[in-house]
């Protein structure tokens, strides 16, 4: 596609269901990032995957987050027991390759995650 | 652990001024910088990239510096219009272990009145 697209844009639950977000990244970019965007601050970093392995997970909060990129493209965040204070907006980017060269992010449009 | 400063936290200027973003951060052991414009409700898009061996960048109006030994970067917005309102946040790629995430400023809240 001509973007990083992100399904869906807006997504209400209550408190402890499970919810997956989905990102499909630009045609050919081997890295994909997930960051998560608390209102008035900026991205935060939770996750990033060079093909289909999880490169550097350490800004996933807790055990009840977790993401998989399976054939290497689209990616998919999954929250389970989804609590109010994971109310954000999570923004999927992603770039050419982790090593050597310019690659610059090119970000999504976000999933705006409400929890009720 | 890399911390990113951005001041000021709002800007409110009249159309036509020259202004000045600016961006610290605390580990200069850096990568490359991004500064980026995020419009209300929407995503990021990137404005200006810098590599750590770079000193500045520019895109139309729009100039970034880099003075990675100081930890700052100024991204200059030359004839404000109307249209440049929006937070401009800043970013920057660590090297080493941390290699593929970006580190973000907590943004600049920008409005140019007509």
């Amino acid at each position: 596609g001509a973007g990083v697209s992100q399904t869906p844009s807006n997504k209400v639950t209550e408190k402890g269901k499970y919810v997956e977000l989905r990102c499909d990244p630009i045609s050919g970019h081997t890295a994909l990032y997930w960051y998560r965007q608390s209102l008035g601050q900026g991205p935060e970093f939770l996750i990033y995957f060079q093909g289909t392995g999880a490169a550097d997970d350490s800004g996933l909060p807790n055990d009840r987050f977790f993401a998989v990129r399976p054939e290497g493209s689209v990616s998919t965040l999954k929250i389970q027991r989804t609590e109010r204070g994971d109310s954000a907006v999570y923004l999927c980017a992603s770039s050419l390759r982790i090593g050597g060269g310019i690659h610059e992010q090119f970000f999504g449009p976000g999933t705006r995650l409400t929890v009720l | 652990k890399q911390e990113v400063t951005q001041i000021p936290a709002a800007l409110s200027v009249p159309e036509g001024e020259n202004l000045v973003l600016n961006c610290s951060f605390t580990d200069s052991a850096i990568y490359n910088l991004q500064w980026f414009r995020q419009d209300p409700g929407k995503g990021l898009t990137s404005l200006l990239l810098i590599q750590s061996s770079q000193r500045e960048q520019t895109s139309g109006r729009l100039n970034a510096s880099l003075d990675k030994s100081s930890g700052r970067s100024t991204l200059y917005i030359a004839a404000s219009q109307p249209g440049d309102s929006a937070t401009y946040l800043c970013a920057v790629r660590a090297g080493g272990t941390s290699y593929g995430k970006l580190t973000f400023g907590q943004g600049t809240i920008l409005t140019v009145h007509p």
